[in-house]
Formats: structure tokens, sequence, C-alpha cells
């Protein structure tokens, strides 16, 4: 059974700081890797989309990593700020089936 | 294009009484899928549906029923509700697995509060 965990739980970060966030992933049979952000009371929005013979994506602050061997993805956020405040979930596509399996998430807090 | 859209966005129910909760999309996709997400749990899925006239059980799939009768809309419904499905259910919809990226997107999410 595919089990995804996201490492930390939550972040507090002051304005300017670069980050990582850590997705991991114990079957590496995936499809595909997206990253999701969702703030408080709203959907999920997508952020970042990797194939599973891709190794990063690149959408203007965000850099997303996939080492699918290993089963890690990290999501990288250059210049943070308040408004990157949100919570960010890692969901994985599996190969065989349509199923996305999220992790619970990482809440970020950006301080001003 | 309104993209996802689900109707109603919160609802109370009483133990024992049903509803339905509708998602529409307006991107012409193949797949749809519902979600239920629980505080600490992440996302997890209760049915999906792979083309007009077709779903499938997901992983929390007890207590729900799901039908597809147009290619834009997957219903999600509950003949009986518990406590227990207490949550914020969210509908999505994807490309398919014959384009290149089978990206996922999301509506807005229903709030149901079961007493």
């Amino acid at each position: 059974k595919q089990e995804v965990t996201q490492i930390p739980a939550a972040l507090s970060v002051p304005e300017g700081e670069n980050l990582v966030l850590n997705c991991s992933f114990t079957d590496s049979a995936i499809y595909n890797l997206q990253w999701f952000r969702q703030d408080p009371g709203k959907g999920l929005t997508s952020l970042l989309l990797i194939q599973s013979s891709q190794r990063e994506q690149t959408s203007g602050r965000l850099n997303a990593s996939l080492d699918k061997s290993s089963g890690r993805s990290t999501l990288y956020i250059a210049a943070s700020q308040p408004g990157d405040s949100a919570t960010y979930l890692c969901a994985v596509c599996m190969e065989y089936g349509n199923k996305l399996v999220f992790g619970a998430g990482t809440i970020l807090r950006v301080k001003s | 294009n309104a993209g996802v859209t689900q109707t109603p966005k919160f609802r109370v129910l009483k133990t024992g009484q049903s509803m339905t909760l509708l998602c529409a999309q307006d991107m012409n996709h193949e797949y749809m899928y519902w979600y239920r997400q629980d505080p600490g749990m992440g996302l997890r899925l209760i049915h999906y549906s792979v083309g007009e006239g077709t779903t499938a059980k997901g992983e929390v799939p007890d207590g729900y029923n799901v039908s597809r009768l147009k290619k834009q809309n997957f219903l999600l419904g509950l003949e009986s509700a518990a406590p227990s499905q207490t949550s914020v259910y969210f509908c999505a919809s994807s490309p398919g697995r014959k384009t290149t990226y089978n990206e996922q997107f999301f509506g807005p999410g229903t709030r149901l509060t079961v007493l």
C-alpha cells in the first residue's frame, strides 16, 4: 500500500527565506507526482506536476524535484513571501489505476 | 471557464438523512473523482470515474454511491448519513491517461456536518 509522508508537518520562517518542503513515498511505481497549495477553507490549487520520467519542474519561484528510485520529492520555494502562507500537499498518482495518494501536508507560515 | 464547481458549499444533516452532492466540470475531462478530507489525514479517494457511465471504488467507498450519467457531472450520494461522514468533500477532474499530463483540478469543496 502506497504511503506518502510530508516533513515537516509545520514550518514558520521569516519573509525572504528560501525553504524546502519534503515528500517521501513508499512505492516507486508512480505515474506522476503533484504538489498542491490549499488556503484555509478553500480547495486545492495545483502548483506543479512531475511525470515519472522527469527529474524536476519549475514555475516562477517554485521548483519541484523527483527522485523516483529513492521515493522522494522536494518543493523548493525561493524568496518566501507572506502570501505563500498555506498548506502544501504532495500527492502521487500510481502507475496502475488512477488514484492520487496524498500526504497529510506541511503548514507553512511566512512572517513579515 | 468555471473549472470544477460543487453544490452545495455547506450542509448540515441529521443521522439517517440522505443527500446528493453535485460536481460539474466544463473542461471536457474524461476522469472525475470524489475525495474526503479529514483533519490531519490528507485527502482520501472515495469513488472515481474514467468515463461517462462508468464508476469505480476508491480507498473509502463504504456508505457512498456515485453516478456519472453525463460526462460533465459526477454525483456523490449518501443514503443514510452517519456522524463519521462529517468531513469536507472535494471533487476533481482530469483529462485522462491518453494525455501527456493527467493533472487533477479540484473544486472548492463541500463542508458536510452530520449530527
